[in-house]
C-alpha cells in the first residue's frame, strides 16, 4: 500500500535552516502537505503544495517537491525555538485520503 | 469559528470502564475524522464520516471501539469496555468538500489513559 516515510528526528542550531525530507510511494498523489504538531496540541496545517508545482514558498518556509523521485522537503529558515515541534508529511492519495508520515521532531540547539 | 472542539482534553480511567470522547466540527464542514496517535504507532485513522454517515471505519481497532454522528455538529468515540492499550491521544478533525487541498483542522485532542 501507500506510504510515506521521514526520519524521526532533526537537530539543527538557532538561526540556521532546518530541512525536513519526506519520501512517499504513490504517483498519483494530487495533494503534499506539512503539518506542524507543537507539544500537547493538535496538528496544525502549515502549507501544502499542488502536484503539478514543484516549489512553494510562504515567509521562511520553502516546500519543493520531486515527482520524479517521489521527495517532498520543507526547509525552514532562520529557525526560532517557536519552531521546535514535530513536523508531519501527508500526501492525498487516489482515494482522496491522507497518508501519514511518522513524524519528524525539530530539536533546536541554542 | 472556535475551531474543532474535543472534550475531555484528558481521561484517566480503569481497565474495563466505557469511554466516551466527544468532537465538535467546524460548522460547515463536512468530513470528520478520529485518529489515535501513540508513540509506537504514530497517527492512525480511526474512522471518518461525511455529512453524518460512517464511509471507513477499517481503521477501529475492534468491536470495542464505536463511533457515532448523530448530527452535523456532534460525534463521540466510545470504548467499552476499555484496556490499558487503548491509552493514546485521540484527535477529532473535520473538512470540507470542495476546498480541493482537502486541508483537515484537529482538534487539540484527548488524552486517555487506562490504567
Amino acid at each position: 500500500g501507500e506510504d510515506v516515510e521521514q526520519s524521526l528526528f532533526l537537530s539543527v542550531r538557532e538561526g540556521d535552516s532546518s530541512v525536513i525530507n519526506c519520501t512517499y510511494t504513490d504517483s498519483s498523489s494530487t495533494y503534499l502537505y506539512w503539518y506542524k504538531q507543537e507539544p500537547g496540541a493538535g496538528l496544525q496545517l502549515l502549507t501544502y503544495i499542488f502536484s503539478n508545482m514543484d516549489m512553494k514558498q510562504d515567509q521562511r518556509l520553502t516546500v519543493l517537491l520531486n515527482k520524479k523521485d517521489k521527495h517532498l522537503s520543507l526547509r525552514i529558515a532562520d529557525t526560532q525555538t517557536g519552531d521546535s515541534a514535530i513536523y508531519f508529511c501527508a500526501e492525498k492519495d487516489s482515494n482522496y485520503q491522507l497518508i501519514w508520515g511518522a513524524g519528524t521532531k525539530l530539536i533546536i540547539k541554542p | 469559528d472556535a475551531g474543532v472542539i474535543q472534550s475531555p482534553r484528558h481521561e484517566v480511567t480503569e481497565m474495563g470502564q466505557e469511554v466516551t470522547l466527544r468532537c465538535k466540527p467546524i460548522s460547515g464542514h463536512d468530513y470528520l475524522f478520529w485518529y489515535r496517535q501513540t508513540m509506537m504507532r504514530g497517527l492512525e485513522l480511526l474512522i471518518y464520516f461525511n455529512n453524518n454517515v460512517p464511509i471507513d471505519d477499517s481503521g477501529m481497532p475492534e468491536d470495542r471501539f464505536s463511533a457515532k454522528m448523530p448530527n452535523a455538529s456532534f460525534s463521540t468515540l466510545k470504548i467499552q469496555p476499555s484496556e490499558p492499550r487503548d491509552s493514546a491521544v485521540y484527535f477529532c478533525a473535520s473538512s470540507r468538500t470542495g476546498s480541493g487541498a482537502n486541508v483537515l483542522t484537529f482538534g487539540a485532542g484527548s488524552r486517555l489513559t487506562v490504567l
